[in-house]
């Protein structure tokens, strides 16, 4: 497994701002990637953060209101552009250790983001 | 298309009950790997298990124990003699292979499982 921490924990934030969290891990990993959790519901990939080049996004998530950062093998951030209350939810980054089976990714704390 | 199916949304069981709690899952590939994490209140995901899909063996660990059938597509978590501190939320995903050899998992729903003492 890995420690991973995120910044910050928690915040509540005004819509029209933006809030980057941080995700660092322990020791180096292959993979890192940032899910969302809507209240209530379950984990959405919203991309992978790649090392030195643009992260890859999935369906329904662009770059301009979710820019990731990922400038080595332990650091990624993930910023969430001109908020709205939908933006309201847990975002949690994930890692893993190697870029081939079995996939296993193991999961920061979570931030947890309200926004008003 | 791939999706994970958890019917069970809330379960609540009386302390040392046994549970289960089911897990059908659907995609074309012929190898993929399953897995459970558990969210309690705290809210950090906490792996489970792992289960390719070359191993129908069953697992146990403690009170924990895994049923994997290829033939049903599912992929079920029992406690035996459930703790309060089991009460949490489980979620099971399945890894979807992309182009670039990424993992990347597609969760189910969640079950919300409470334990009452």
């Amino acid at each position: 497994s890995a420690v991973i921490s995120q910044k910050p924990s928690r915040d509540i934030c005004q819509r029209g701002t933006s809030l980057t969290i941080q995700c660092q891990v322990d020791s180096q990993v292959t993979m890192m990637f940032w899910y969302r959790q809507q209240p209530g519901q379950s984990l959405t990939l919203i991309a992978t953060a790649n090392q030195g080049s643009e992260a890859t996004y999935e369906s329904g998530f662009v770059i301009d209101k979710f820019p990731i950062s990922r400038p080595n093998l332990t650091f990624s951030t993930l910023t969430v552009s001109n908020m709205s209350p939908e933006d309201s939810s847990i975002y949690l980054c994930s890692v893993a250790r190697v870029q081939g089976p079995p996939y296993e990714q193991y999961f920061g704390p979570g931030t947890r983001l309200t926004v008003t | 298309a791939q999706k994970v199916t958890q019917a069970q949304t809330e379960i609540s069981v009386v302390e040392k009950e046994d549970v289960t709690l089911d897990c059908v899952y659907e995609t074309r590939d012929t190898t993929y790997y399953l897995f459970w994490y558990k969210q309690p209140p705290s809210g950090e995901l906490v792996f489970l298990i792992r289960r390719n899909s070359f191993d129908e063996q069953n697992e146990i660990s403690g009170r924990y124990s895994w049923n994997f059938q290829k033939s049903t597509s599912s992929f079920n978590f029992t406690i035996t003699a459930s703790q309060v501190v089991d009460s949490a939320v489980y979620f099971c995903a399945l890894s979807v292979i992309g182009s670039s050899n990424t993992g990347k998992l597609i969760f189910g729903q969640g079950t919300t499982l409470q334990v009452k003492p």
